[in-house]
């Protein structure tokens, strides 16, 4: 079936620094997607793109899909406290149940003060 | 909060037994996911269920089952409970059956610990 390589598992970063994941697929999706879930809670919808090769940005979050459909980064820049927690990517294609989201096995990312 | 709300947060259990989880979506959505997340495995989506029936079927194993009820609220039925079973479940809700954003709303989890 289809899997998600997202990359790095774990990062462990200072306060101000900006941070970079990705996640990589054998197949195509249609959408990419990027879930934040912070600790004790569920994941939570941060960026939706739509269109291969897509940039969008929400505050200080920047993702972009990649032009072969099968990647997807997310950069956050000037990272602080409250951005502690788990980073999951997820595939998704057309006409699909949304059941079929494929999810990444997550970025735990640290932020130290 | 997503208006997703799940019962029990914790629950503690030994092996060979059965548990039941419940979740009631946000208001309006009809479609309900179940997904299991492990400590290695990420988020693995298990059933999905929409109107009352089902309508994907995930990894989800022959000792699990699920239903959704008329008044849409949903149970998760976990039986012959093994130490491997110990996760986060969550629940997730959308308005839609398919297509969509993509956007799924997911409820707190509930904690079941296998001893």
């Amino acid at each position: 079936g289809q899997q998600l390589n997202q990359s790095p598992q774990s990062m462990f970063i200072q306060e101000g620094e900006d941070v970079s994941m990705n996640c990589t697929s054998s197949s195509i999706f249609n959408t990419w997607l990027w879930y934040k879930q912070d600790p004790g809670e569920g994941p939570v919808l941060l960026i939706a793109l739509y269109k291969a090769g897509e940039l969008t940005s929400n505050g200080r979050l920047t993702a972009q899909f990649g032009i072969t459909r099968k990647d997807s980064f997310l950069n956050i820049s000037a990272s602080i406290p409250s951005d502690v927690g788990i980073y999951f990517c997820a595939g998704l294609n057309y006409g699909g149940s949304q059941g079929n989201l494929i999810f990444g096995k997550g970025t735990k990312l640290s932020v130290k003060p | 909060d997503s208006g997703v709300t799940q019962t029990p947060k914790h629950l503690i259990t030994a092996t060979g037994q059965r548990v039941t989880l419940r979740c009631s979506p946000r208001s309006g959505d009809l479609s309900v996911y179940w997904y299991q997340q492990s400590l290695d495995q990420g988020l693995q989506f298990l059933i999905q269920y929409y109107n009352g029936e089902e309508r994907a079927k995930g990894n989800i194993l022959e000792r699990f089952s699920a239903q959704q009820f008329p008044d849409l609220h949903s149970e998760l039925n976990l039986s012959s409970l093994e130490l491997g079973d110990s996760a986060l479940y969550f629940c997730a809700s959308t308005p839609r059956l398919a297509g969509g954003t993509g956007e799924l709303f997911f409820g707190e989890g509930s904690r079941l610990t296998v001893l």
